[in-house]
């Protein structure tokens, strides 16, 4: 069975500034996606960026980034330029290629961003 | 296109009742999943339905049935509520192509005392 740990529960920056937040993961799959999901206080579940394993370039959209290392099972992410409405919870997310297409979530990491 | 809707948004329950939660969207997606999300964990997956017609056990799956009514919707029953099931459900649904977004309702938050 496939886990995903995230080890920060917590996090907190000041405006404008770049924070990572860890995620490690175990399989024994070779194909797989990995995700990182935003749900803020509504919430609502928002797909912020996803990766596939099979692809050695780090995926990135607009100010996020990842950090895929997949000898490590490491997949970290980055918010550049960090605003308020990034405050959320952050859900890394573990999918096998092959089969049903189920999501394995870590635990979450609270991001609080201070004006 | 309103996605994914879930209804009730929230719910509370005695010990014992049954519910049914409902899920629907209009994106024309192949499978829809329900999930529960406890506090401090990540959501974690009941059951999903990889097509209409078929249903499969997820993580967590006792205490609870699924009816796949159409492409469309997909319901959560609990037959007979515990104080265990409290918790924000979640329901998904996505295309199953290859790499493929879930897309999640706004949840439902179920109490059950």
């Amino acid at each position: 069975a496939q886990t995903v740990t995230q080890s920060q529960p917590e996090m907190s920056v000041q405006e404008a500034e770049t924070v990572t937040l860890s995620c490690t993961y175990d399989t024994s799959e070779s194909n797989y996606y990995l995700f990182w999901y935003k749900q803020p206080p509504s919430r609502q579940m928002i797909l912020v960026i996803r990766q596939e394993a099979y692809k050695q370039q780090n995926a990135t959209e607009n100010r996020f980034s990842v950090n895929f290392q997949k000898a490590a099972k490491s997949f970290s992410l980055k918010i550049s330029d960090s605003q308020l409405g990034d405050t959320a919870m952050y859900f890394c997310a573990f999918m096998k290629q092959k089969g049903a297409q189920k999501l394995v979530f870590g635990q979450g990491t609270r991001l609080t961003i201070n004006p | 296109n309103a996605g994914v809707t879930q209804t009730p948004k929230f719910q509370v329950l005695k010990t014992g009742q049954s519910m049914t939660l409902q899920c629907a969207q209009d994106m024309n997606h192949n499978s829809m999943y329900w999930y529960r999300q406890d506090p401090g964990m990540g959501l974690r997956l009941i059951y999903y339905s990889a097509s209409e017609g078929t249903t499969d056990k997820g993580e967590v799956p006792n205490g609870y049935n699924v009816s796949r009514l159409n492409k469309r919707e997909f319901s959560l029953r609990l037959e007979s509520a515990a104080p265990s099931q409290t918790s924000v459900y979640f329901c998904a649904s996505s295309e199953s192509r290859g790499l493929d977004t879930q897309y999640f309702g706004p949840g439902t938050r179920l109490t059950v005392l």
